[in-house]
């Protein structure tokens, strides 16, 4: 049974950078796959962050391109993302999820519970 | 302004057959997979559709999906209460080189 569970700050200061982290267990990290991340705008839709597999191939929404990082850590079995000069728009639940690449990269076919990260001073 | 649009609303009674369209253009829809994802109130979205209509285990046959150039939709039969979330339609997108969501559909069970 995959699970992904995401951890990290609820709060983060204008400016900085957010941080959080997806453990997977049932799962091996290193195998095929993506890793992802989509976020949710408190009573708005959903929004793609961008996902990477363990080699570093990594694809980001182009509007967060200069500010996002999707990193894969194999040996803690465990993805991160970082996004940086964070605004209250970057308030959001963030999702973390596998994405199933047999066909593209929007088959997400396990998520996270999703933590809600608030940007604010 | 979601790049793939989806009804705000949809709504129907138990037993009913409702469908929720998704309407794109030749750089997501018309060229790759759609995919329809189910939220229900306070939870993390479920995979309910992959490659315009195929079903991940353990979902009712209830629900399918179909495709036609640039436009999916999905179909609900037999409707039941139990149905009551966001339903939202996504893509890969060839000129953005990333996925796009729509919008959300709140669907109502009357």
């Amino acid at each position: 049974q995959v699970q992904l569970q995401e951890s990290g700050p609820g709060l983060v200061k204008p400016s900085e950078t957010l941080s959080l982290t997806c453990a997977v267990s049932g799962y091996s990290i290193s195998r095929d796959y993506h890793w992802g991340w989509i976020r949710q705008p408190p009573g708005k839709g959903l929004e793609w962050i961008g996902s990477s597999d363990h080699s570093g191939s990594a694809y980001y929404n182009p509007s967060l391109y200069s500010r996002v990082t999707i990193s894969v850590e194999t040996s803690k079995n465990q993805f991160s993302l970082k996004l940086t000069s964070v605004t209250a728009a970057d308030t959001a639940v963030y999702y973390c999820a596998r994405v199933d690449t047999g066909m593209d990269l929007g088959d997400f076919d396990y998520w996270g519970q999703g933590t809600l990260v608030t940007v604010s001073s | 302004q979601s790049v793939l649009t989806q009804p705000p609303s949809a709504s129907g009674t138990p037993g009913q057959r409702v469908t929720i369209s998704c309407s794109g253009s030749s750089s997501n829809i018309g060229a790759n997979y759609v995919y329809w994802y189910q939220q229900l109130p306070g939870t993390a979205p479920k995979l309910l559709i992959y490659g315009n209509d195929q079903r991940p285990s353990g979902v009712p046959d209830r629900f399918s999906g179909s495709k036609s150039g640039t436009s999916a939709s999905l179909a609900i039969s037999g409707l039941r209460s139990e149905d009551e979330a966001h339903y939202y339609c996504a893509a890969w997108d060839d000129s953005l080189s990333g996925v796009v969501f729509g919008g959300g559909t709140k669907l109502t069970v009357l």
